[in-house]
């Protein structure tokens, strides 16, 4: 099974500024990772897939980088919407598909 | 667009059933694989189950291999989970979830709004 590690757990950002979220694999997942963002009560949302390919809807703030073990989530110009939880997700290997334990963007 | 609506969650003994159901609509659903994923309170997500287009295949999480049973009925856009032998371990909200592409294995795009399951005596 691979495990996904995010880091920071919690990242303190003021609104306006850049957010960088990691993500590593504890193997190679090619591309084949996604990050999503959940708010409390809602469930999560895909944000980028492919590594680095904006879903449908998602603003240009966000992006994402990386491939094989080291990944990427920037958020260019943090807005009062984007506090949230984000988690990673690689797709390559499976069963089981597996997630990174979350973080957690708050306000600074 | 794509709906994924969870119901039958509830409270339930340790060691009891419960069988969630997923309706979906605005897709194809009998072409696409179909996820559970879950979410004890307070904590990540975790995969639990995946069942193939057509129902022929699925995939288990280990930690619910033996005891959740993954099913779909394709006449009725119906995605099923059966729980037995619940433990207290299983209480979380349970979403549905539909990958963005026709493989099964994939990124995530439309979830449902989850149903909560607790279990506990």
């Amino acid at each position: 099974e691979i495990v996904m590690t995010q880091s920071p757990a919690t990242l303190s950002v003021s609104p306006g500024e850049r957010a960088t979220l990691s993500c590593r694999a504890s193997q190679s997942v090619s591309s084949n990772l996604a990050w999503y963002q959940q708010k409390p009560g809602q469930a999560p949302r895909l944000l980028i897939y492919g590594a680095s390919t904006r879903a449908t809807g998602i603003p240009a703030r966000f992006s994402g980088s990386g491939s094989g073990t080291e990944f990427t989530l920037t958020i260019s110009s943090l807005q009062s919407e984007d506090f949230a939880v984000y988690y990673c997700q690689q797709y390559n290997n499976w069963p089981p598909v597996t997630f990174g334990q979350g973080t957690r963007l708050e306000i600074k | 667009q794509v709906q994924l609506v969870e119901s039958g969650g509830g409270v339930v003994q340790p060691g009891r059933s419960l069988r969630l159901s997923c309706a979906a609509s605005g897709f194809t659903f009998s072409s696409y694989g179909m996820h559970w994923v879950r979410q004890a309170p307070g904590k990540g997500l975790e995969w639990v189950a995946v069942i193939s287009y057509d129902g022929s295949n699925k995939y288990y999480a280990d930690s619910v291999k033996g005891r959740f049973t993954i099913s779909r009925d394709n006449s009725k856009n119906t995605l099923y989970l059966q729980m037995n032998s619940l433990r207290a371990e299983d209480t979380a909200v349970y979403y549905c979830a539909k990958p963005r592409q026709l493989l099964w294995f994939g990124e995530l795009s439309h979830w449902g709004q989850g149903t909560l399951v607790t279990v506990s005596s």
